[in-house]
């Protein structure tokens, strides 16, 4: 497809387990976002790639939390010994470049996760 | 430090009248901003976007009002339609990757 994908689209998890989040940008997109959001709450930016490089994790939880990218393509999400409190929904989103302009930045659906 | 507010957290509005959404930042080195629009189970959806060395833009319904000096922002759609219900959120960054986002105001467009 021509946009942005997440998968899985839904995810519930016991406490204290680990899950691993997925998505694939829109090709030939070098920038990538991963954000969070809480029930009514906006939108928490998490963590920027450039590229294959994260110049920004100040986003990111706890050292819970941690996420890769590879290929200037796909970027996993992990959330290890999940919480209560990440309960989220989860939005990855990709744009031409990180940055000048108005850097549109295009969302894929989000997973929706939860701890119980 | 909530950089980005939205305080009317929903809006109710008849069909074909004037919705109004309202953002207000602290953060004067915002130099773009942006409307997104999101639908349950969606991802949000890029709606409009504002440089700040304007005061105003329009495409079709949807206008975005910057005034600077009153760090305040407002999205008028005209008129509206049942199919503009949905989420809305706005969006500042200064010229870098970091879109900070206001908490969002949830539009219902009556019928």
């Amino acid at each position: 497809g021509a946009g942005v994908s997440q998968s899985p689209s839904n995810k519930v998890t016991e406490k204290g387990k680990d899950v691993e989040l997925r998505c694939d940008p829109i090709s030939g997109h070098t920038a990538l976002y991963w954000y969070r959001q809480r029930l009514g709450q906006g939108l928490e930016f998490l963590i920027y790639f450039q590229g294959n490089s994260a110049p920004d994790k100040s986003g990111l939880p706890s050292d819970r939390f941690s996420a890769e990218r590879t290929g200037e393509s796909v970027s996993t999400l992990t959330i290890q010994r999940t919480q209560q409190e990440d309960s989220a929904v989860y939005l990855c989103a990709s744009s031409l470049a990180g940055t000048s302009g108005r850097n549109e930045q295009f969302f894929g659906p989000g997973t929706r996760l939860t701890v119980l | 430090d909530q950089q980005v507010k939205q305080n009317s957290p929903s809006l109710s509005v008849q069909e074909g009248r004037i919705s109004i959404l309202n953002c207000d930042y602290t953060n004067s080195m915002f130099d773009y901003f942006l409307w997104y629009k999101k639908y349950p189970a969606e991802g949000p959806t890029f709606l409009i976007s504002i440089s700040s060395i304007k005061d105003k833009n329009e495409d079709g319904r949807f206008t975005v009002f910057l005034n600077k000096s009153a760090k305040h922002l407002s999205l008028h759609i005209v008129p509206s339609q049942p199919g503009d219900s949905a989420v809305y959120f706005c969006a500042g960054h200064s010229g870098t990757y970091k879109y900070i986002f206001g908490t969002g105001t949830r539009l219902k467009v009556l019928a």
